[in-house]
C-alpha cells in the first residue's frame, strides 16, 4: 500500500516548545516538501529536498528546521523561533523529473498543530 | 509568494451545473496543474496542462491554458454533491523549478 503518511493528526504544543511532525512516504520518490496552509489561505513553501542530506529554504523558512536523513523520511522541527506556530501542516513528495518540468505532488493527510 | 490567483474565492451552484474556475499568474510557465482539498484533508492532484498545451480533459473536468493571457480555466461539468472541495492552482516557473507555487484556491460549494 503505497502513499505518504503524516502524523500526528493533531499536535498541540506549550510556547516555548519545540515540536517535530513526522512525514514519511514508500513511493520512492526524490523530493520531499514542506507547506504551511493557514485558514482560507493557501500553500506556502517551508522547506524541500530534492536528495537524501540536501534541503533547500522555502519562502517561509524562518522558525522551521529539517532532515533528510533517509529517502523516505523529511521531518520538520517547528522551533519555539516560529513566533505563530499554529497551522495545517502538509507534506508531500514528488518523483525527479528527467526533463525541466515540475511534476505531480502527491500529499500527506497533514498535522494540524495547536499552540495552546 | 504566490503566483498563481483563483477567482472567484468562493462559488455555490446546484448539483448538475457546471462549475468554472479561473486561475491568472504573473511569469512564465512549465506547466500548471490543478489540484483539489476536502476540508481538513491533503490536496490531491487532478490534472497537468503543459504550457504548449491549450485544453485537456480527464473525465469532467476540462482545463483550457492560455500563455498570452497568463491564465487558467477549470470547468468542472454536472456538478455532484461530492465535487464540493477547495480548488487549488499550482505553476512552476520557466527554466526549470524545483517548486510549484499554489493560489489561495477557489471554495466551491455544490447544494445537492
Amino acid at each position: 500500500d503505497g502513499g505518504i503518511t503524516q502524523s500526528p493528526k493533531y499536535l498541540f504544543r506549550k510556547e516555548g516548545q519545540n515540536v517535530t511532525l513526522s512525514c514519511e512516504q514508500n513511493l520512492n520518490h526524490d523530493a520531499m516538501y514542506w507547506y504551511r496552509q493557514d485558514p482560507g489561505q493557501g500553500l506556502r513553501l517551508i522547506y524541500y529536498s530534492q536528495i537524501v542530506n540536501d534541503f533547500q529554504k522555502g519562502d517561509i523558512a524562518e522558525g522551521y528546521s529539517v532532515s533528510r536523513e533517509k529517502k523516505e523520511s523529511f521531518p520538520l522541527t517547528v522551533t519555539s523561533a516560529q513566533k505563530n506556530p499554529t497551522a495545517f501542516y502538509l507534506c508531500a513528495s514528488s518523483p525527479k523529473t528527467a526533463d525541466q518540468y515540475t511534476d505531480t505532488q502527491y500529499f500527506g493527510p497533514g498535522t494540524r498543530l495547536t499552540v495552546l | 509568494s504566490q503566483q498563481g490567483e483563483e477567482d472567484p474565492q468562493a462559488l455555490s451552484i446546484q448539483e448538475g451545473e457546471n462549475a468554472t474556475m479561473n486561475c491568472s499568474y504573473k511569469t512564465s510557465i512549465n506547466n500548471l496543474q490543478w489540484y483539489r482539498q476536502n476540508s481538513g484533508r491533503g490536496l490531491v492532484h487532478l490534472i497537468l496542462i503543459r504550457s504548449n498545451e491549450r485544453e485537456k480533459h480527464s473525465g469532467r473536468l476540462r482545463v483550457t491554458l492560455d500563455t498570452s493571457k497568463k491564465s487558467s480555466s477549470l470547468l468542472i461539468t454536472a456538478s455532484r454533491a461530492a465535487d464540493t472541495a477547495s480548488y487549488f492552482c499550482a505553476t512552476d516557473e520557466e527554466g526549470g523549478s524545483e517548486k510549484l507555487v499554489f493560489g489561495k484556491g477557489t471554495k466551491l460549494t455544490v447544494n445537492p
